[in-house]
């Protein structure tokens, strides 16, 4: 089975902190991704990466930035935390050439 | 411009009865549908999927049904179950870069 696994559940931080988001998936997989899901908004799609060392903007990049150093672990950052960032951020793997995508259990980040 | 969009914010079914969940599409390049659930604080999982050379694909309680000339698919659950109750998410990609683009998501309530 496909693990992906998220490093908080749950975060609280304060506006202007930064946050590290962290995920490591276990099946080798090329593609990961970073959602957040607010409700009525579905999953909008903040950064992606195809390899190691490679990024790609999502439809909602700004005020996030990632770093993927290693195949397996794919870091989402807020440099500087703000209210409207308090979501439930979801990561998720795939492997190259398939359609389906394993999701990580989520982690809520409350911004106060 | 929502290409995926899944009408209806809300569902309450009977326990026993038939749920029919609906997605619209508006790209015709797509060619691969998924269904996936999502409980509350959890990460969304796979349910089922469908390819457009398909009309129908059946996993025991789930059967999904793609009309192409409408651009539109269905999840029926049949029977519905408490444990059905959850957000269900539509997505949809196309081969040619297989990225996801989410639906916002219905919430199915199943009444005992």
């Amino acid at each position: 089975d496909v693990k992906v696994t998220q490093s908080s559940r749950y975060l609280v931080k304060r506006t202007g902190e930064k946050v590290f988001l962290e995920c490591v998936q276990d099946m080798d997989h090329e593609n990961m991704f970073w959602y957040r899901q607010d409700p009525g908004l579905g999953l909008r799609l903040i950064y992606f990466s195809y390899d190691v060392k490679m990024k790609e903007k999502g439809d909602i990049p700004e005020g996030y930035s990632v770093s993927r150093e290693k195949k397996e672990r794919f870091s989402l950052i807020l440099e500087s935390a703000s209210t409207n960032q308090t979501s439930m951020y979801l990561c998720a793997s795939r492997g190259r050439g398939t359609g389906e995508l394993f999701f990580g259990e989520g982690s809520r980040l409350t911004v106060l | 411009d929502q290409q995926v969009k899944q009408n209806s914010p809300s569902l309450s079914v009977q326990e026993g009865r038939i749920s029919i969940l609906n997605c619209d599409y508006t790209n015709s390049m797509f060619d691969y549908f998924l269904w996936y659930k999502k409980y509350p604080a959890e990460g969304p999982t796979f349910l089922i999927s469908i390819s457009s050379i398909k009309d129908k694909n059946e996993d025991g309680r789930f059967t999904v049904f793609l009309n192409k000339s409408a651009k539109h698919l269905s999840l029926h659950i049949v029977p519905s179950q408490p444990g059905d109750s959850a957000v269900y998410f539509c997505a949809a990609s196309a081969k040619s870069n297989y990225q996801l683009i989410w639906g916002a998501g219905t919430k199915l309530i199943i009444k005992p």
